[in-house]
């Protein structure tokens, strides 16, 4: 079965240094997002990536994050100059479209910032 | 933006009991999915259901997309059903299928 797949599984980083997430989307899957979840809490929207531009985003999603499609399989989320509060599980996610269609998410990054 | 409400927020059960999470919602939906995060963090999808019902072995979610609600039920629970288990949906309104999820439900099943 097909499947998101997202690579590190766990990542620990210097504050003020820059990271990036990956992620591979489902090949036939045309729109792509990222979710965070701080620890004990609920999982929440940062943006969302169709066509090769963000198509929504959220308040949370600021001037550190950025994402790119650098080619035709891979998804990436980076964060410039990370904070402590950027600790958390970061989820990447695709849909084949738009409406009524099943979200598939990939296991997760936990992104450690010390 | 579309509101999602999960009860109640904490469950505690002996194994082999049954139990009902509710997942109620604020506006029309095209998208509502229940998922089990595990010990790991990981999210497993159980069910994907904007309206309807569903069956997988011994768990089943149904959908009332008319009246703004979703249910998950589980029966014979057992120890590895414990966790959080999450509601999320997809506003009909909205410009794409971004999910907002609820606050989760804590289940805890005892031996």
């Amino acid at each position: 079965e097909p499947e998101v797949t997202q690579t590190p599984s766990h990542q620990v980083t210097q504050m003020g240094q820059e990271v990036i997430l990956r992620c591979v989307p489902i090949s036939n899957h045309l729109y792509f997002y990222w979710y965070r979840q701080i620890l004990g809490q609920k999982v929440e929207f940062l943006v969302s990536f169709y066509n090769n531009e963000i198509s929504e985003k959220s308040e949370i999603f600021d001037d550190q994050f950025s994402v790119e499609r650098p080619d035709g399989s891979n998804f990436t989320l980076k964060i410039r100059s990370t904070k402590l509060e950027d600790s958390a599980m970061y989820f990447c996610a695709s849909t084949r479209g738009r409406g009524n269609t099943e979200a598939f998410f990939g296991q997760g990054t936990r992104l450690t910032v010390v | 933006g579309i509101q999602v409400e999960q009860s109640p927020p904490d469950l505690i059960l002996q194994e082999g009991a049954n139990s009902t999470l509710r997942c109620n919602f604020s506006d029309s939906v095209n998208n509502l999915q229940w998922f089990h995060q595990n010990p790991w963090g990981q999210l497993i999808n159980l069910f994907y259901i904007p309206s309807g019902t569903k069956q997988n072995g011994r768990l089943s979610a149904t959908t009332v997309a008319t009246e703004r609600y979703s249910l998950l039920y589980i029966s014979s629970s057992q120890t590895t059903d414990s966790g959080v288990y999450f509601c999320a949906v997809s506003s009909l309104s909205g410009a794409n299928s971004k999910l907002t999820f609820g606050k989760g439900i804590t289940l805890s099943v005892r031996p």
